[in-house]
């Protein structure tokens, strides 16, 4: 079946970075363009980018951009989203999110379980 | 402070309908499809419309979404108390270069 399995929860301190992981799996990798949503303890969701993973072109949020890098390795159908620069406020559960195959736009239909990530001195 | 504005609690009674509301604007809802997830507690999130008002495979017809607009609404019908959970609404920004934006969330409690 589809699906996003995505890597264990983390602990950083300020200042660290982070790279969590997320394998597609049931479906053509490179067909479908890939999402990465956050959302803080007890706050809605926050869209962070997108990575086409048939080429590796990415597009990040504004808020995000000098701090978050995406990448692909398409021999192992895995996404990365790595956060530098750690501050507590990066404290939340990061979702990958499978989005649209022709459309970046479109709907984010398979969700992986999700990464906690927490920093803390 | 969300780009699309939702009502942060929603209630209903079982049986009832009830609808969220999340508005926009010409760059966002006003151009491009809406799109709805819901939350349940402790789980990612799961997409319940797209396009506007299109449901996925194995979403009941008691979920219902419209567009007018810059403004959106999801429709439940006949509630039911395992619809309790928090829905977003979301839509691609054509500013900056383009972005997704969401809502703040909706809490649904069923009474």
């Amino acid at each position: 079946q589809v699906q996003l399995v995505q890597s264990g929860a983390e602990v950083k301190k300020p200042g660290a970075s982070v790279k969590v992981s997320c394998k597609a799996s049931g479906y053509t990798f490179t067909s479908y363009y890939m999402h990465w949503v956050r959302q803080a303890p007890g706050q809605g969701l926050e869209w962070m980018g997108i990575i086409n993973p048939s080429g590796g072109s990415t597009s990040y949020a504004q808020k995000f951009q000098g701090r978050v890098t995406m990448t692909r390795d398409t021999s192992t159908s895995t996404v990365y989203m790595e956060l530098s620069s750690l501050r507590s406020e990066d404290t939340a559960v990061y979702y990958c999110a499978r989005g649209g195959s022709a459309d970046p736009g479109d709907a984010f239909d398979i969700w992986g379980q999700g990464t906690m990530v927490t920093v803390s001195s | 402070q969300s780009v699309l504005t939702q009502p942060p609690s929603a209630s209903g009674t079982p049986g009832q309908r009830v609808t969220i509301s999340c508005s926009g604007s010409s760059s966002n809802i006003g151009s491009n499809y809406v799109y709805w997830y819901q939350q349940l507690p402790g789980t990612a999130p799961k997409l319940l419309i797209y396009r506007n008002n299109q449901r996925p495979s194995g979403v009941p017809d008691r979920f219902s979404g419209s567009k007018s607009g810059t403004s959106a609404s999801l429709a439940i019908s006949g509630l039911r108390s395992e619809d309790e959970a928090d829905y977003y609404c979301a839509a691609w920004d054509d500013s900056l270069s383009g972005n997704v934006v969401f809502g703040g969330g909706t809490k649904l409690t069923v009474l």
